[in-house]
């Protein structure tokens, strides 16, 4: 089963400034696909970026870009110019690029990011 | 486009009891999954319909069911309801066309509270 692991419980960043969030993954298999969700105190899960393993190019959305390191199965989420709206907890998650068994994402714990002004 | 409903958004119930939580995916999409998040366990992956069909369960007891109907809207069941199964009860859709549509939209959930 693959699972992810984010190891950063809290973090904390000021307004404008920027912030890493790290999520690292076990999986036995070469393609797949990888995501940061954020939930915001609604609890409504919003999708932030995606990102294929079988492209070599990062992904990047306005203020939010990620690191994709496939040999070392790590994930790790940049957000740059922090506003206070970016406060939520964030959410690493794997799935399948192919499966007839489904298409189920498996979640890390989350990182929950608190932006001071 | 309507996003994802889900409906119940609030629910309170005895141990015992039996309850159905129901969700309605975006327009067009087939697939509906659906997660319990609990602070302890974090989200779990409960089930998966595509085209009414059962595609794949996660690791919960047979109390937990569910079923898709036609228009692709879904329900979960929960029979002899347990005080560990207070949680927000996650639905999420996604369009699904081979290896495409890949992306999961949820829903705000349905905040259970079993006492």
């Amino acid at each position: 089963a693959q699972t992810v692991t984010q190891s950063q419980p809290e973090m904390s960043v000021q307004e404008a400034e920027t912030v890493t969030l790290s999520c690292t993954y076990d999986t036995s298999e070469s393609d797949y696909y990888l995501f940061w969700y954020k939930q915001p105190p609604s609890r409504q899960m919003i999708l932030v970026i995606r990102q294929e393993a079988y492209k070599q190019q990062n992904a990047t959305e306005n203020r939010f870009s990620v690191n994709f390191q496939k040999a070392a199965k790590s994930f790790s989420l940049k957000i740059s110019d922090s506003q206070l709206g970016d406060a939520a907890m964030y959410f690493c998650a794997y799935r399948r690029l192919n499966s007839n068994s489904g298409y189920a994402l498996n979640f890390g714990k989350g990182t929950s990011l608190l932006v001071t002004p | 486009k309507a996003g994802v409903t889900q409906t119940p958004r609030y629910l309170i119930k005895t141990r015992g009891q039996q309850v159905t939580l129901s969700c309605s995916p975006i327009s067009g999409h087939r697939s509906v999954s659906w997660y319990q998040q609990t602070p302890g366990q974090g989200l779990q992956f409960l089930f998966e319909y595509f085209s009414e069909t059962q595609r794949n369960k996660g690791n919960f007891p047979g109390r937990f069911s569910g079923r898709q109907f036609s228009n692709s809207r879904s329900e979960m069941n929960v029979s002899t309801l347990e005080l560990g199964d207070s949680a927000l009860y996650l639905c999420a859709s996604s369009y699904l066309s081979g290896t495409g549509g890949y992306e999961q939209y949820f829903g705000p959930g349905t905040r259970l509270t079993v006492t």
